[in-house]
């Protein structure tokens, strides 16, 4: 079956280190890959999409990667702030069907 | 990008009890989905609401248990039917934005359901 798999281990990192986030599947071949950030709470809010033909994406001091070969993607926060502290979600689409990673929780320490 | 409300934000029920969960967005969507996660859990898709057609379920959801309505473009809810401690959860709707091949979603609040 499908599957997701995001380091269920919190990350803890110091401000302004870079964060690195992993997001591992199988038995899929998604059309894109989507990361979100979800804050305690609330709704997962999207941040980056990344096609499977791209290998990679940024957005100011965001950057995924994704190798279809490994079946993988780097989510990176560069210059990290405690602001970013928070669950983020990788989720990938085939079709009209989203699934979702459960998340990796992200502290970054002042 | 769309902004979407939804009611309640949480609720305490009863076991054997039905609670509809509302979810409104402020403008004309063609695709409303339903999540369910659980804590330290990832988003597992319900069903997917479409207006003016039958919502298509996921394995292992049945519309005996989750009824979806979607009576217009902007306006779904999904009732849990019911209800047992198994189902205490956090409910999500979401959207995508309908515009471009390559879609993000966006979220509602959540509804926090705790079920006794």
């Amino acid at each position: 079956s499908q599957k997701i798999e995001q380091n269920s281990e919190a990350l803890n990192i110091q401000e302004g280190k870079t964060a690195t986030l992993t997001c591992n599947y199988t038995n899929y071949s998604p059309a894109y890959l989507q990361w979100y950030r979800q804050d305690p709470g609330r709704g997962p809010v999207f941040l980056l999409l990344i096609r499977e033909n791209e290998k990679e994406k940024r957005k100011e001091r965001l950057k995924v990667t994704f190798d279809t070969t490994l079946k993988q993607s780097l989510f990176h926060i560069t210059a990290s702030q405690p602001a970013d502290s928070a669950t983020y979600l990788c989720a990938l689409t085939g079709g009209f069907k989203t699934i979702f990673g459960a998340g990796t929780r992200l502290f970054v320490k002042a | 990008s769309a902004v979407i409300s939804q009611k309640p934000s949480r609720d305490i029920c009863q076991r054997g009890t039905s609670l509809t969960i509302q979810c409104q967005v402020d403008s004309q969507v063609t695709m409303m989905f339903w999540y369910r996660q659980q804590p330290g859990q990832s988003l597992t898709l319900i069903a997917t609401a479409n207006q003016g057609s039958e919502a298509t379920y996921e394995s292992g959801f049945v519309i005996d248990k989750f009824p979806i309505s979607r009576p217009n473009l902007t306006f779904s809810t999904l009732t849990v039917s019911n209800m047992s401690p198994e189902d205490s959860s956090i409910y999500l709707c979401s959207v995508d934005n309908g515009v471009r091949v390559y879609n993000e979603q966006f979220f509602g609040p959540g509804t926090r359901l705790t079920v006794l």
